[in-house]
């Protein structure tokens, strides 16, 4: 079964630092791969997706993400975050065959000024 | 354009009520899903439909009926409120088979004593 695994609870970054949120997935066949993004009493915004193509996928905000096929991962970067990125912030992947999305437990980022 | 909406934004259940919680998408998606949030566990899919008058099982849809009666809305009902139930319900929808971008209603917090 496809599942993704987002191993921080919370991550913590200054102001201005890069920052990184982790995700690992196990899917068979070729992965898709998501962010979403929840401000505080908000639904979920797509930030990016992989499908196919580019190992590095830009998204909105400034965001973009790495997809490792060797390490399963897919990590959520910025190289400078800013106090306003503070949010939840989920990994996705889509169960293959099927258009069912599964969803990681969520990482709380805090940017710290 | 609204985008996708939810109703009722919050309500209290006694255990044993019923209760339908509507979600209105006006971007002619025909994709529809239901999920719920709770701490530590991310978003859960509960149930979806791929289109007009179809409904499919998601990971928890026990103690949960949807329809799809009309394109635009996609209804869960709650027969039987538990306290189990309590959570914040997010609909989403997505334009169709080739499009892989949900986008989430605001959500509906959901308290059963």
């Amino acid at each position: 079964a496809q599942s993704v695994a987002q191993p921080e609870d919370q991550v913590n970054v200054a102001e201005g630092n890069p920052l990184t949120v982790k995700c690992t997935y196990s899917v068979s066949g070729n992965p898709y791969l998501f962010w979403y993004v929840q401000y505080p009493n908000r639904g979920l915004q797509f930030l990016l997706k992989y499908i196919t193509g580019d190992n590095l996928v830009k998204g909105s905000y400034g965001f973009e993400a790495e997809f490792n096929k060797s390490q399963t991962s897919f990590h959520l970067k910025k190289p400078s975050a800013l106090v306003s990125d503070s949010a939840l912030y989920f990994c996705a992947v889509r169960d293959s065959g099927t258009y069912k999305y599964i969803f990681g437990t969520g990482t709380r980022l805090k940017v710290l000024a | 354009n609204a985008g996708v909406t939810q109703t009722p934004k919050f309500r209290v259940l006694k255990t044993g009520q019923s209760m339908t919680l509507l979600c209105a998408q006006d971007m002619n998606h025909e994709y529809m899903y239901w999920y719920r949030q709770d701490p530590g566990m991310g978003l859960r899919l509960i149930h979806y439909s791929v289109g007009e008058g179809t409904t499919a099982k998601g990971e928890v849809p026990d103690g949960y009926n949807v329809s799809r009666l009309k394109k635009q809305n996609f209804l869960l009902g709650l027969e039987s409120a538990a306290p189990s139930q309590t959570s914040v319900y997010f609909c989403a929808s997505k334009r169709g088979t080739r499009q892989e971008t949900q986008y989430f209603g605001p959500g509906t917090r959901l308290l059963v004593l």
